[in-house]
């Protein structure tokens, strides 16, 4: 069954501090991994496209990265206003469907 | 550009009623499927239509449908409302199937 995993559920860090989020899938015929900012109340806003492995986006603070397996939202020098849930999604199947992750709630305190 | 717009913003209803849910994707965009999220499950698929043709469709009950039509804008339709309907149901648009989905705001249904 295709399937995608965000690790950690929730992450706390202080201003300034960097640290990593994940994404690790197992699907079939991947075609595209996406990452998503949800703030509360809100829709998800489209962050990265990665396709293939090896590949590595950057916005500000963020970048992401891609492997065979899994993907990293790596968070530079993290500002309160980062604060959100981080979604990971992944593109596959036979009829390229989007299989979302349930998402790593992260807390930056000033 | 207008971001994807989702109407009504916030619903009740009581079981057994039927709903239905209205997006304006991005203009120029012809792809958009539809998602419920709940706090437990996520984002969960429903459908995703293309140039109003239904190209996928997720593992939902038959209460749940949805439609496109020529303008792109799409509607999506639950019938008989169970308590476990409750939820936030967002709609994105994309340029075409393979293209990064851009979500509305989500329409928060309350089943009672």
């Amino acid at each position: 069954e295709d399937q995608v995993t965000q690790s950690p559920e929730a992450l706390r860090l202080q201003e300034g501090e960097s640290s990593s989020l994940n994404c690790s899938y197992t699907v079939s015929g991947l075609r595209g991994l996406f990452w998503y900012r949800q703030d509360p109340g809100k829709g998800p806003e489209f962050l990265f496209t990665l396709y293939s492995a090896g590949e590595e986006k950057e916005k500000e603070r963020l970048k992401a990265t891609l492997t065979k397996k899994e993907s990293f939202l790596h968070i530079t020098a993290p500002k309160p206003e980062d604060s959100a849930t981080y979604l990971c999604a992944v593109q596959a199947g036979i009829g390229n469907q989007f299989y979302f992750g349930t998402g790593t709630s992260l807390t930056v305190i000033p | 550009k207008a971001g994807v717009t989702q109407t009504p913003r916030y619903l009740i209803k009581t079981r057994g009623q039927q709903v239905t849910l209205s997006c304006s994707p991005i203009s120029g965009h012809r792809s958009v499927s539809w998602y419920q999220q709940t706090p437990g499950q996520g984002l969960q698929f429903l459908f995703e239509y293309f140039s109003e043709t239904q190209r996928n469709k997720g593992n939902f009950p038959g209460r749940f449908s949805g439609r496109q039509f020529s303008n792109s804008r799409s509607e999506m339709n639950v019938s008989t409302l169970e308590l476990g309907d409750s939820a936030l149901y967002l709609c994105a648009s994309s340029l075409a199937p393979f293209y990064e989905q851009y979500f509305g705001p989500g329409t928060r249904l309350t089943v009672t």
